[in-house]
């Protein structure tokens, strides 16, 4: 079984501070995807990342994939309240099946 | 948002019943997946099809079936449900080509007494 682990799996932090989300595997993808869910919603897509060593920017937010394409991460700059949520990896087998991670539950403080 | 609609939205049931989640779409995406949600698990997938009368089993499809007989509806049956199938239940879609994004519904919270 292929398996995503996510670290940490609880951040809670204040609003301001810095923060990285780890996302590890054995096995190496063709791509991968970082999503973001609020409660009672479905995760929503942030971005894809599909070279290794690919790096991207979303405002605040940065994505890297890893050299070997089996890891992945994802920093926040200045973290704000509406970041708070569960954050989820999926790396992609295939060309339309992905694997999930286990998720990253963050809550950003007043 | 993409057109995906996820019937019915909350289920109490008992172990024993069958119950069937409707996952619907209006965007004609090819692919279609049922996960299932859980605490330190992520997100699991149990079944996913890739057309009409197309389906295969995910990592977890013990105790479920699909049928997928329309491109729009993607049903989700638990034949004799079990306390162990208590769970948020999403349904995705996603596009036909290399790296497309997965859209998901808004979920189905079962819950079996």
């Amino acid at each position: 079984t292929q398996l995503l682990e996510q670290s940490p799996q609880f951040l809670s932090i204040q609003e301001g501070e810095n923060l990285t989300v780890y996302c590890n595997s054995s096995s190496v993808f063709s791509s991968l995807q970082w999503y973001r869910q609020e409660p009672g919603e479905g995760p929503v897509l942030l971005v894809t990342v599909v070279t290794g060593g690919e790096v991207k920017k979303l405002k605040r937010l940065t994505f890297q994939f890893g050299d070997a394409r089996k890891d992945s991460s994802l920093h926040i700059t200045a973290a704000q309240t509406g970041d708070t949520g569960l954050y989820l990896c999926a790396g992609a087998m295939g060309t339309y099946k992905y694997i999930f991670g286990t998720g990253t539950r963050l809550k950003v403080l007043a | 948002d993409a057109g995906i609609t996820q019937s019915p939205r909350h289920k109490v049931t008992e172990t024993g019943t069958p119950v069937t989640l409707r996952c619907h779409q209006t965007e004609n995406h090819r692919y279609m997946y049922w996960y299932r949600q859980d605490p330190g698990h992520g997100l699991r997938l149990i079944h996913y099809s890739y057309g009409v009368k197309d389906t295969d089993k995910g990592e977890v499809s013990d105790g479920y079936s699909v049928s997928r007989s329309k491109t729009e509806d993607f049903l989700l049956t638990l034949e004799s449900a079990t306390s162990s199938q208590t769970s948020v239940y999403f349904c995705a879609i996603s596009e036909l080509g290399k790296d497309q994004p997965q859209h998901f519904g808004d979920g189905t919270r079962l819950s079996i007494l």
